[in-house]
């Protein structure tokens, strides 16, 4: 079966700007997570969305958002990017139940110049 | 506060030796315990997990971790290391308000990046 799919692979965004990035989660899977990872940081939990509604949701500034579709593809939305925000974003799906297993996908790589 | 601690930040090891990976972590309860494997560009990869039961958990690719409570471990161990197991090696824990273990909420140690010597 096909796996987790982000888009873009890659972005360059200038600072001020925003930016979406796409998931699109394996078949039948109901829950969608974003992390963020960064050299300094390591990887970080942004939000859990599960049929539509956010579950859980980590420790980000407002600037992070999200959403999920009726068809499980979820988006991540950042606005006024800052240098900072450069990293790598991965997106998990899971079936969202007690013992699931989250796949993750290969990520987007973002850089903010 | 949870939080997930990977002592070693770089483990070189010669192929064809064995291999642990240290983990500790912090955590109220019970927790629900992961161990992921990601290769340069790649995403994340599932090495094994623990929920409850038999403390020796068995994974893919060889690996085997056990959780100790007394010690808050679980280190993650392979017999003999390949080539091909040279990458970095993460550690995770269930987030608390995480609903009932899906793994939708994950707090992850720092990593371990595994380098293997011919």
């Amino acid at each position: 079966k096909a796996g987790v799919t982000q888009t873009p692979r890659y972005l360059i965004k200038t600072r001020g700007q925003q930016v979406t990035l796409s998931c699109s989660p394996i078949s039948g899977h109901r829950s969608v997570s974003w992390y963020q990872q960064t050299p300094g940081q390591g990887l970080q939990f942004l939000f859990e969305y599960f049929s539509e509604t956010q579950r859980n949701k980590g420790n980000f500034p407002g600037r992070f958002s999200g959403r999920q579709f009726s068809n499980s593809r979820s988006e991540m939305n950042v606005s006024t990017l800052e240098l900072g925000d450069s990293a790598l974003y991965l997106c998990a799906s899971s079936l969202g139940l007690q013992g699931s297993e989250a796949f993750f996908g290969q990520g987007t790589r973002l850089t903010v110049v | 506060a949870q939080s997930v601690t990977q002592p070693d930040i770089h483990i070189t090891v010669s192929e064809g030796a064995s291999l642990e990976l240290r983990c500790n972590y912090s955590y109220g309860a019970t927790p629900y315990l992961f161990w992921y494997v990601q290769s340069p560009g790649q995403g994340l990869q599932l090495l094994l997990k623990y929920f409850s039961g038999d403390t020796l958990v068995q994974g893919i690719k060889g690996f085997e971790a056990e959780f100790k409570r007394s010690q808050s471990s679980f280190n993650l161990r392979k017999p003999s290391v390949h080539w091909s197991d040279a990458a970095e090696y993460f550690c995770a824990v269930g987030a608390v308000q995480n609903y009932g273990g899906s793994q939708g909420n994950l707090i992850f140690g720092k990593g371990t990046k595994l380098s293997v010597k011919p």
